[in-house]
């Protein structure tokens, strides 16, 4: 089974700086996808950026990238320009890459409340 | 687009009753449909994959005869919760996943209590 471990339940960063979300994940397959999303007070879950495992580059989304390190089995959340709106939850998720169409559901680590500082 | 809704938003029942939540994707059809389970302060459990038209695979431990889902349509999933108990009482969340983009899209949750 695959587990997804966020050792940071916090972090807090000054509005306009730079913060970096920390995820390590446990798989045997070589296939997978990786996400982070976002849960705001709100509760409604919202894709921040996912990566493909078998893609080197790392994936981009405006102010938020990622530094995914496949044989470290690390993918961390870089957000550039931390913003009052970015204030939530950040949970990292994973998702075997399943052949011949579907798709699995996802296991999530347990989350960073992230805090932005006015 | 890409919009799944969830109904109730929120439900309060008494012990032993059964409560029904509906999952909607709106403006597209979904082949599979998953649903989570978060406590407070907890992350999201996978509790159950449902393909439209087949029976709902449980992950271990979420019991089947407690929790009834029913994907009859590419656009509607339901969860009941048979013979609620307080320790049932959580938000319960959907998520729709389309073929085209390969992406899960989630609903915004029903938080259940059950007195």
């Amino acid at each position: 089974a695959q587990t997804v471990t966020q050792s940071q339940p916090e972090m807090s960063v000054q509005e306009a700086e730079t913060v970096t979300l920390s995820c390590t994940y446990d798989t045997s397959e070589s296939d997978y996808y990786l996400f982070w999303y976002k849960q705001p007070p709100s509760r409604q879950m919202i894709l921040v950026i996912r990566q493909e495992a078998y893609k080197q580059q790392n994936a981009t989304e405006n102010r938020f990238s990622v530094n995914f390190q496949k044989a470290a089995k690390s993918f961390s959340l870089k957000i550039s320009d931390s913003q009052l709106g970015d204030a939530a939850m950040y949970f990292c998720a994973y998702r075997s890459a399943r052949s011949g169409g579907g798709a699995d559901g996802l296991t999530f680590g347990k989350g960073t409340h992230l805090i932005i500082q006015p | 687009g890409a919009v799944v809704s969830q109904h109730p938003s929120r439900v309060i029942c008494k012990s032993g009753t059964s409560v029904k939540i509906e999952c909607r994707s709106l403006d597209f059809q979904a082949t599979t449909m998953f649903w989570y389970r978060q406590f407070p302060k907890q992350s999201l459990m996978l509790m159950a994959t449902s393909n439209e038209g087949s029976k709902a695979t449980y992950e271990q431990g979420v019991e089947k005869d407690k929790f009834l889902i029913n994907h009859a349509s590419l656009t509607l999933s339901t969860l009941t919760v048979t013979s609620a108990h307080p320790e049932d009482s959580s938000f319960y969340i959907c998520s729709a996943w389309t073929s085209r983009a390969d992406t899960q899209y989630f609903g915004p949750g029903t938080r259940l209590t059950v007195l």
